[in-house]
């Protein structure tokens, strides 16, 4: 079962900022945060993950809350091609265990012109 | 580098028949993953391998077989195809268990 609650979509107007909240209350300490997106019909795409500290690559930035419990993913100025379905998805950071990947629904994120 | 790639990309079989999607990776990743996606829903884990010679049942085996016979090349087959298997396949990679995954374009399958 997923261990994230998004919301189901949210709309942007292209050149504005993206802000995709993602709730993840039961995240213990030792789980990262991780972030995919899917455009309509291809392979999900890695975009960025994160432990506690904020975190940026080219892609985006993401927001985590100081107790953890919630993470903002910002698309700082969204384009046409940012249309997708994203996903936030937890998973612990280490172990010899297998860990599944675990896609929830995630939100889909429509940007018009 | 072409990261991961599959093949086909698309494929119609009838009920019965039998087919092999290939799944190859270039980034000499130890892990490597076959998902399908029904509409409306996420992806679901069908087999995965933690390296060349092992393969592990995911959440949704049945129905499917896997080898590993070279590090780079995943393969899963299809012995008897029904059309519940009607889905797309995607592939995946990653060096370690808990590392960021990799994804493939997909191969849509419709089965008749």
């Amino acid at each position: 079962d997923a261990k994230t609650t998004q919301p189901p979509s949210m709309d942007c107007a292209e050149g504005r900022a993206a802000n995709l909240p993602c709730n993840h209350s039961t995240i213990s300490g030792n789980e990262y945060v991780y972030w995919y997106r899917q455009i309509h019909s291809q392979g999900p795409q890695y975009i960025i993950h994160g432990l506690k500290n904020n975190e940026t690559n080219e892609m985006a930035s993401l927001i985590i809350t100081e107790d953890r419990k919630s993470s903002t993913l910002i698309l700082p100025h969204a384009t046409l091609r940012d249309t997708a379905v994203y996903y936030c998805i937890v998973r612990p950071r280490g172990g010899t265990g297998f860990q599944k990947l675990v896609f929830g629904t995630g939100t889909r994120l429509l940007v018009s012109p | 580098n072409a990261g991961v790639t599959q093949t086909p990309k698309f494929r119609v079989l009838k009920t019965g028949q039998s087919m092999t999607l290939l799944c190859a990776q270039d980034m000499n990743h130890e892990y490597m993953y076959w998902y399908r996606q029904d509409p409306g829903m996420g992806l679901r884990l069908i087999h995965y391998s933690v390296g060349e010679g092992t393969t592990a049942k995911g959440e949704v085996p049945d129905g499917y077989n896997v080898s590993r016979l070279k590090k780079q090349n995943f393969l899963l087959g299809l012995e008897s195809a029904a059309p519940s298997q009607t889905s797309v396949y995607f592939c995946a990679s990653s060096y370690k268990v808990t590392d960021t995954q990799y994804f493939g374009p997909g191969t849509r399958l419709t089965v008749l």
